[in-house]
């Protein structure tokens, strides 16, 4: 168990559909990714969120948004849903150690959502 | 631009054989980090290893073992003894030296093994 929690596990949707996809990070992580994977995409990094502030943005649509709130949870939003949407989406954290220090750290996956549109 | 390259796409051994996972790496940083999960059939993904690029020296854990030569770009995973529970997609993935920056991954190794 990575400590952190993802939920729903399975989502079952339709097209043109809005979801929200909650994460929440182990303890003390200040940070959250979000990555999505898909059979033809791999693994693809969305969007990291540090301590509430966005950090950094990768391949993520603009139908797409997140933010992270006070109590450092995080939730994913995915609007106008369509079929090539249809993906497993990962919540990471990381982030124990002071930002000032230039070290990478372990990012610790959850156990994924698995969203299918139909 | 960073890339990771994992060239096998499924290798299949049976059970006790030794198996190794390539992976080779591109990025202009001088230095790095590199990683390796694992993603067993129920689909989440598990930490097994990271290493910074200063740091050239092999790696034994149990039965897994790590070969980072940087001078060939590569972090190859040799798994010794192989057990139906090794079973996965093995992912190889690098990231900048910058604090906490976002994961590339490579596409990925299929790893059956076979009783």
């Amino acid at each position: 168990d990575s400590g952190v929690t993802q939920t729903p596990k399975h989502l079952i949707t339709a097209t043109g559909q809005r979801v929200t996809l909650r994460c929440s990070p182990r303890s003390g992580d200040l940070s959250v990714y979000w990555y999505q994977q898909s059979l033809d995409q791999g693994l693809q990094f969305l969007i990291q969120y540090y301590n509430g502030e966005e950090r950094a943005k990768g391949n993520i649509l603009e139908r797409f948004s997140a933010q992270q709130f006070p109590d450092l949870h995080s939730e994913l939003n995915l609007s106008s849903l369509e079929l090539g949407d249809s993906a497993l989406y990962f919540c990471a954290s990381s982030g124990k150690i002071d930002p000032e220090q230039d070290h990478q750290e372990t990012q610790y996956f959850g156990p994924g959502t698995r969203l299918l549109v139909l | 631009a960073q890339k990771v390259t994992q060239a096998q796409t499924e290798i299949s051994v049976v059970e006790k054989e030794d198996v190794t996972l390539d992976c080779v790496y591109e990025t202009r940083d001088t230095t790095y980090y590199l990683f390796w999960y694992k993603q067993p059939p129920s689909g989440e993904l598990v930490f097994l290893i990271r290493r910074n690029s200063f740091d050239e020296q092999n790696e034994i854990s149990g039965r897994y073992s790590w070969n980072f030569q940087k001078s060939t770009s590569s972090f190859n995973f040799t798994i010794t003894a192989s057990q139906v529970v090794d079973s996965a997609v093995y992912f190889c993935a690098l990231s900048a030296p910058v604090w906490n920056t976002p994961l590339v991954f490579g596409k990925g190794t299929r790893l059956s093994v076979i009783a």
